[in-house]
């Protein structure tokens, strides 16, 4: 399994729908799960942290299965300004301070 | 602006050319951070350093790559005789914690 992997996307969703991304991660020590927003052209900002279970942040719901070795992001009732990439991002092995990116998910949302 | 600061924006080389880009981090951040990232791919971590200290480099980071942050603030990452292979959008990061990294605008180098 790939240190980090995304669904490949891209989604093309309508204003108001509900969208879910997942993420796979290899390293079953990992602790903290992140996502980031990348617009185009533009440089990564963080999203959302992960340290349990889940976290929620409005519209933005991040759910952690450590069983399965899955990280999720849901978008509620999604905006025309949610389109972008998400990048999905985890802690590497061995106490190295990197983050390790998914390619990252595109999400176009359509009036 | 309080933000991670790069410059130049823009960079446009020929091959064989070397190449020097700078990075101002937030000013409280002691941990700094390169990456690279080309189209459709998420960035790639090439070094980090805490204060001055370089403490990790990627076997991505070859011998024409090196980095420096030389007073513990701002860093410059030069590349010595660039080729066709390292164009791509060079990004900065900083953190006062090694979780939460503010990226820079990044630098978008092409090399002809």
């Amino acid at each position: 399994r790939k240190e980090v992997e995304q669904d490949p996307g891209p989604f093309n969703v309508p204003e108001g729908a509900t969208v879910a991304f997942n993420c796979t991660y290899s390293n079953s020590a990992s602790q903290s799960f992140f996502w980031y927003r990348q617009d185009c052209r533009k440089e990564p900002k963080l999203l959302m942290s992960v340290y349990s279970s889940g976290n929620e942040d409005g519209r933005f719901t991040a759910q952690l299965n450590r069983a399965s070795q899955y990280i999720s992001l849901l978008i509620r009732d999604s905006k025309l300004s949610d389109s972008a990439t998400y990048l999905c991002v985890v802690p590497p092995e061995g106490g190295s301070e990197k983050l390790v990116f998914g390619k990252g998910t595109k999400l176009t949302v359509n009036p | 602006d309080t933000g991670v600061s790069q410059d130049p924006r823009h960079k446009i080389t020929k091959r064989g050319q070397n190449v020097t880009f700078r990075c101002d981090p937030i000013s409280e951040h002691n941990r700094l951070y390169w990456y690279r990232q080309t189209l459709g791919q998420g960035p790639e971590f090439l070094t980090y350093f805490q204060n001055e200290a370089q403490l990790e480099k990627s076997r991505l980071l070859s011998d024409r790559f090196s980095a420096e942050r030389p007073k513990g603030s701002f860093s410059t990452l030069e590349i010595q005789r660039t080729e066709q292979g390292d164009s791509a959008m060079y990004l900065c990061a900083s953190s006062r914690w090694v979780n939460e990294q503010f990226f820079g605008p990044g630098t978008r180098l092409t090399v002809l």
